[in-house]
């Protein structure tokens, strides 16, 4: 079995507030690391596929980089919104399989 | 459609039915996946498809559930003599081309609850 942890399992913070959550994964057979954001009766949306170490990515106020060698992403955002509450999902690509964290949930108060 | 789509959205079975779940994955993709989600963890491989051939199966947790894809498009998710812990959301993901390539896209997921 392979363990893909996400921390924290939630998180509350203001409007405004910036914040980041981590993703632990295998160091070994690595092939790409997925960020998904879940909105609840929604299908998850892909927000960023990162392959190499040191890869950095943004969309908006958002933004992951990845550290395959010791097996970590965090995933950051900036100035958060209420419509950023959501379950944010990372995936570990092993090839033919996606291997899911648990996800945290995020909870933006106005 | 645009995206993939799974039906039923919802499903209340009683203990000992069986179930059918439906994908209809986005048109072309190659590789399809179920995942199963019980409530507070994330999602969890069940089975994996590329065309009409299921090359991994590791993740069906009994011998109750049963997968098929006969024409390498829609997938059908078959669940047999229903049990409690059965209840879960169940997510069907397709992507483009096979092995290895990065990028799922997700239907909204089927929510079995089973009484």
């Amino acid at each position: 079995i392979l363990n893909v942890e996400q921390s924290p399992q939630s998180l509350h913070v203001q409007e405004g507030d910036s914040t980041n959550f981590t993703c632990s994964f295998p160091s070994s057979n690595f092939y790409a690391l997925h960020w998904y954001r879940w909105e609840t009766a929604k299908s998850p949306e892909a927000l960023f596929v990162m392959t190499l170490n040191g890869d950095e990515k943004k969309k908006g106020r958002i933004s992951a980089t990845l550290n395959t060698k010791e097996g970590y992403s965090y995933l950051y955002i900036k100035g958060s919104q209420p419509e950023d509450s959501a379950t944010y999902l990372c995936a570990f690509n092993n090839f033919n399989k996606f291997y899911f964290g648990s996800g945290t949930k995020l909870n933006v108060k106005p | 459609g645009a995206g993939v789509s799974q039906s039923p959205r919802y499903k209340v079975a009683k203990r000992g039915q069986d179930v059918a779940l439906r994908c209809d994955p986005i048109s072309g993709h190659v590789s399809l996946f179920w995942y199963q989600q019980a409530l507070g963890q994330g999602p969890e491989f069940l089975t994996y498809f590329q065309n009409e051939a299921q090359l991994d199966k590791s993740g069906l947790p009994s011998d109750r559930f049963f997968a098929e894809r006969p024409e390498g498009s829609v997938s059908t998710l078959k669940i047999q003599r229903t049990q409690q812990e059965d209840s879960a959301v169940y997510l069907c993901a397709s992507s483009l081309v096979g092995e290895g390539l990065p990028e799922a896209f997700f239907g909204q997921g089927t929510r079995l609850t089973v009484v």
